[in-house]
C-alpha cells in the first residue's frame, strides 16, 4: 500500500510557542489530505481537509486561526498548532487518500504542551 | 452527514474463539465504501478490511470478514481463530465517494486473551 509519512512522532512545546507537523505522501500525489485530532482512548475526529494549492476546510468548532493547515504541494500538508496551550495536547493523525478508494494515515504525532 | 455508531466499547475472547464487533452507519449515498481499522498501542492505523457498497458479496480476508447488511446500513466485522495480536482498538469508517474523507465510529476495545 501507499505510504504516508509524518513527522514528528513526539514533540514537546512550551505554552506559547508553536509547532508545526508534517504529512508527506511518499509514492503517490495526494490532492487531499486530512488531518484528525484523538484525545486518549476515543476515536479519531476529523478537524480539516487540506486542499493543495487552496485553503484548508476545517470542520465546525475548529478554529482555523489556531491550527493552520498548509498544503503547498501534492505530498506535503503541513499542520502548525499556534500559541499552543495544554489543552492543545492530543494524538494528531493526517491522511491521504488515493483515489477514493482508501486512506492512508501517517504514524501520528504526539503533542505535549507544558 | 454521515455518522458510524460502534455500540461495544469493549470486548474480549478467548484466544482462538470468533468474535463479531458491530457497526452501523447513517447516509443518505447510494455509493461509499466502509472499512474496519485497527489501532494496536503503536496507534498505527492499519486497514484491516474494506467493503464497496455496491457489491453485495461480503469481503473476506484471511481470519477477517464482515457481513454488510446495506438496507440495514450494518456492517460488522468477524475475526476468527483470534489471535494475542488482534488485541485493539478496532474503529469502523465510512468514505464517502462525493466528500472523500472518512468518518469513523467511537471505537471497539478488543482484548484476546490466552
Amino acid at each position: 500500500g501507499a505510504v504516508v509519512s509524518q513527522h514528528p512522532s513526539r514533540v514537546i512545546c512550551k505554552s506559547g510557542t508553536s509547532v508545526k507537523i508534517e504529512c508527506r505522501s511518499l509514492d503517490f500525489q495526494a490532492t487531499t489530505m486530512f488531518w484528525y485530532r484523538q484525545f486518549p482512548k476515543q476515536s479519531l475526529m476529523l478537524m480539516a481537509t487540506s486542499n493543495e494549492g487552496s485553503k484548508a476546510t476545517y470542520e465546525q468548532g475548529v478554529e482555523k486561526d489556531k491550527f493552520l493547515i498548509n498544503h503547498a504541494s501534492l505530498t506535503l500538508s503541513t499542520l502548525t498548532v499556534t500559541s499552543a496551550h495544554p489543552e492543545d495536547s492530543s494524538f494528531y493523525i493526517c491522511s491521504a487518500n488515493q483515489g477514493i478508494t482508501e486512506a492512508f494515515f501517517g504514524q501520528g504525532t504526539r503533542l505535549t504542551v507544558v | 452527514a454521515q455518522t458510524v455508531t460502534q455500540s461495544q466499547p469493549e470486548m474480549s475472547v478467548q484466544e482462538a474463539e470468533t468474535v463479531t464487533l458491530s457497526c452501523t452507519y447513517d447516509t443518505s449515498e447510494n455509493n461509499y465504501y466502509l472499512f474496519w481499522y485497527k489501532q494496536p498501542p503503536s496507534r498505527q492505523m492499519i486497514l484491516v478490511i474494506r467493503q464497496e457498497a455496491y457489491k453485495q458479496q461480503n469481503a473476506t480476508e484471511n481470519r477477517f470478514s464482515v457481513n454488510f447488511q446495506k438496507a440495514a446500513k450494518s456492517f460488522s466485522l468477524k475475526i476468527s481463530d483470534s489471535q494475542l495480536g488482534d488485541t485493539a482498538m478496532y474503529f469502523c469508517a465510512f468514505l464517502s465517494y462525493n466528500n472523500n474523507d472518512m468518518r469513523f465510529g467511537a471505537g471497539t476495545r478488543l482484548t484476546v486473551k490466552p
